[in-house]
């Protein structure tokens, strides 16, 4: 059974550009969430989305959007990139919207310059 | 605002030794915690999870404790090797799902 797929899995940006960010998650799983991971720090949370619905958001500005799909696949939308946005982006599936069972992808890392 | 510090930062062992690693949170009303494993460049692993109304939890050679009164969990790894080399991250989940990471610890096992 394939896990948490997350692409692209290297992205170069620059300044003020647009990106998105895909996650299918693990069959059966019908919540995802995003998490920025800077380097050297521990994961922050940035939303969680669970039967399409935002179900949670963290401390992060507008910029920052996501979505989920019929299909419980999700992106995550990051407008006018800063060079603070360079980062490990993770996103994690599980069953619901509760804190169990979360399976993390491998991330996909993003470099503004 | 839950706040998870995890102490130490880096840890250097020679193989086989005992080893501990401290986690404390600021807000003890929590739903659960988790310890992950994150290889470089990596996704997370998880290894261990706590519920809030459990003490510890063992698997293999890790055994995790959890004190919600003071604050505080313990991950403890018998006899290390080399393989166990990675960042090991504590992390809190609250009741809607969100989980507050602490900064990680480096753990470098050498021969």
């Amino acid at each position: 059974d394939a896990g948490v797929t997350q692409s692209p899995t290297h992205l170069i940006k620059t300044r003020g550009q647009h990106v998105t960010l895909r996650c299918s998650p693990i069959s059966g799983h019908k919540s995802v969430s995003w998490y920025q991971q800077v380097l050297g720090q521990g994961p922050q949370f940035i939303f969680q989305y669970y039967e399409k619905e935002e179900r949670g958001r963290g401390n992060f500005p507008d910029r920052f959007s996501a979505r989920q799909f019929p299909n419980y696949s999700s992106e995550l939308n990051v407008n006018a990139l800063l060079l603070g946005d360079s980062a490990l982006y993770l996103c994690a599936s599980s069953l619901d919207w509760t804190p169990y069972g979360y399976t993390f992808g491998s991330g996909t890392r993003l470099t503004v310059v | 605002k839950q706040e998870v510090t995890q102490i130490p930062a880096a840890l250097s062992v020679p193989e086989g030794e005992n080893l501990v690693l401290n986690c404390s949170f600021t807000d003890s009303a929590i739903y659960n915690l988790q310890w992950f494993r994150q290889d470089p460049g990596k996704g997370l692993t998880s290894l261990l999870l706590i519920q809030s109304s459990q003490r510890e939890q063992t698997s293999g050679r890790l055994n995790a404790s959890l004190d919600k009164s003071s604050g505080r969990s313990t991950l403890y790894i018998a006899a290390s090797q080399p393989g166990d080399s990675a960042t090991y991250l504590c992390a809190v989940g609250a009741s809607y799902g969100k989980l507050t990471f602490g900064q990680g610890t480096i753990l470098t096992v050498h021969p």
